[in-house]
């Protein structure tokens, strides 16, 4: 039951170019949507995040997008660098009134080549 | 920067064994969590917990599992007997609020044979 779905399980992109990252979801729940970065033997790194009432946020070079009418959200990368290759998670939280479990996506291995 | 740490970082049992995982969250979180990465498969969530008790669990977290915060900093996932199938990257992590960014630490990694 994949409620979070990462489609492409690898990226890759030239230094300095875009990279954008996807995510389907199916859970109409979800109301919460966050991006994590990981590298080997490292735990999740948050990145960013949107909640359901907006439809982009940014920081820095790093932007999410969310299409609440298609369950679909994206992580802009921009200009990608080589640190930033590493294995990026989407991840959904619905509201259960409590401390809310993430759903993590399989993840996406972004490369960036020089 | 604040960051959660776990220990150990490699933790070898054999089956049938109990395991102790620990956790220091980050000082002034509030909600803690538990989650599993079986290698090769996602992040999955095991439980939530709030003024010191379970807010949240998954199907994942059944009677072999349990928590506890023993004192003012530690957060520690206790598996009862532990099974092959257990093994797996454990990470740890807090938030503020519950409906905040969580911050994992580095990981567990456990292994039964």
């Amino acid at each position: 039951d994949q409620q979070v779905k990462q489609n492409s399980p690898s990226l890759s992109v030239q230094e300095g170019r875009i990279s954008i990252l996807n995510c389907d979801y199916t859970n109409s729940m979800f109301d919460y949507f966050l991006w994590y970065k990981k590298y080997p033997a490292e735990g999740p790194t948050f990145l960013i995040s949107i909640s359901s009432i907006k439809d982009k946020n940014e920081d820095g070079r790093f932007t999410v997008f969310l299409n609440k009418s298609a369950k679909h959200l994206s992580l802009h990368i921009v200009p990608s660098q080589p640190g930033d290759s590493a294995v990026y998670f989407c991840a959904a939280s619905a509201p259960g009134g409590g401390a809310d479990g993430l759903t993590f996506g399989k993840g996406t291995h972004l490369i960036i080549q020089p | 920067e604040p960051e959660v740490t776990q220990t150990p970082s490699h933790q070898v049992t054999q089956m049938g064994q109990e395991v102790i995982l620990r956790c220091v969250p980050i000082s002034n979180h509030l909600y803690f969590y538990w989650y599993r990465q079986i290698l090769g498969q996602k992040v999955e969530f095991l439980v939530s917990f709030y003024n010191n008790e379970i807010s949240e669990k998954s199907e994942i977290f059944d009677d072999q599992f349990s928590v506890e915060r023993p004192d003012g900093s530690n957060f520690t996932l206790k598996i009862r007997s532990t099974k092959l199938e257990d093994s797996a990257m454990y990470f740890c992590a807090s938030s503020v609020g519950p409906v905040r960014e969580q911050y994992f630490g580095p990981g567990t990694r456990l292994t039964v044979t």
